[in-house]
C-alpha cells in the first residue's frame, strides 16, 4: 500500500541548514511536493519535483530525490525563524486521479 | 486574484447529527480537493471534484458526500457525524486534469469541526 513517512521533529539553530527527510513506499510515484503549514494559515507548497528528476533548486531550498532508495529531503539553507512551520512530504501516484498521499508532516523548531 | 474560502471556520456539532461545509475555488480552477486532517497528522484524502463529478474518493465512508457546483465551488457533507470526525477540514483547488503536469494545489484555511 502507498505510505509517506517523516520525523516528527527536526531543531536547529538559526542560520544553519535544516534537512527534512521522506520515505515513500509506492514506485510509480509521478511529482513529490514538499509543503509548508503554519499555525492558522492553509498548506502551502513550496516546491515539487518530477520522478524522473534527481535534484531541484530553488533559492534556499534543495530537493533531492533517490528513487532507488524511496527517499526524499528537503534542504533550507541559512535557516530563519519565519522557516518555523510542520513541512509535509506528499506523493502523487500514477493513475490516482491527481490524489495525494501525505505524510504526517516534520515540525521545524529553530533555536536562536 | 481570489484565494480558496471556508467556511465556517470553526464548527461545533453533536454526535449524530450533519454537518455541511463549503469552499470557494480559486478563479479559474476547475478542480476541488477535499482533506480530513487530525491533529498532529497529515491530510487524509477525502474526495475529489472535477467539472462537477467525482473524479476519485479516499478511504471515506459513504456518510461523507460532496457536490461541485457550476461555478466550481464546492460542498463537503458528512452525515450522522462521529467523535472522531473531529479534524480540520482543507479543501485545495487546483487546474486538475487541465493542468497537464504538476497540478499545483491550492489550500484553503480549513473549517475546524468539533463534535461532542
Amino acid at each position: 500500500g502507498e505510505d509517506v513517512e517523516q520525523s516528527l521533529f527536526l531543531s536547529v539553530r538559526e542560520g544553519d541548514s535544516s534537512v527534512i527527510n521522506c520515505t515513500y513506499t509506492d514506485s510509480s510515484s509521478t511529482y513529490l511536493y514538499w509543503y509548508k503549514q503554519e499555525p492558522g494559515a492553509g498548506l502551502q507548497l513550496l516546491t515539487y519535483i518530477f520522478s524522473n528528476m534527481d535534484m531541484k533548486q530553488d533559492q534556499r531550498l534543495t530537493v533531492l530525490l533517490n528513487k532507488k532508495d524511496k527517499h526524499l529531503s528537503l534542504r533550507i539553507a541559512d535557516t530563519q525563524t519565519g522557516d518555523s512551520a510542520i513541512y509535509f512530504c506528499a506523493e502523487r501516484v500514477e493513475d490516482s486521479n491527481y490524489q495525494l498521499i501525505w505524510g504526517a508532516g516534520t515540525k521545524l523548531i529553530i533555536k536562536p | 486574484e481570489t484565494g480558496v474560502t471556508q467556511s465556517p471556520t470553526h464548527l461545533i456539532k453533536t454526535r449524530g447529527q450533519q454537518v455541511t461545509l463549503r469552499c470557494s475555488s480559486q478563479s479559474g480552477h476547475n478542480t476541488v480537493s477535499w482533506y480530513q486532517q487530525a491533529l498532529g497528522q497529515g491530510p487524509q484524502f477525502i474526495f475529489q471534484y472535477y467539472r462537477e463529478e467525482e473524479n476519485g474518493r479516499g478511504n471515506f465512508p459513504p456518510r461523507f458526500s460532496g457536490l461541485q457546483f457550476p461555478n466550481y465551488s464546492s460542498e463537503l457533507n458528512v452525515n450522522a457525524l462521529e467523535l472522531d470526525d473531529s479534524a480540520l477540514y482543507l479543501c485545495a483547488s487546483s487546474l486538475g486534469r487541465g493542468a497537464g503536469g504538476v497540478d499545483e494545489q491550492y489550500f484553503g484555511p480549513g473549517t475546524r469541526l468539533t463534535v461532542t
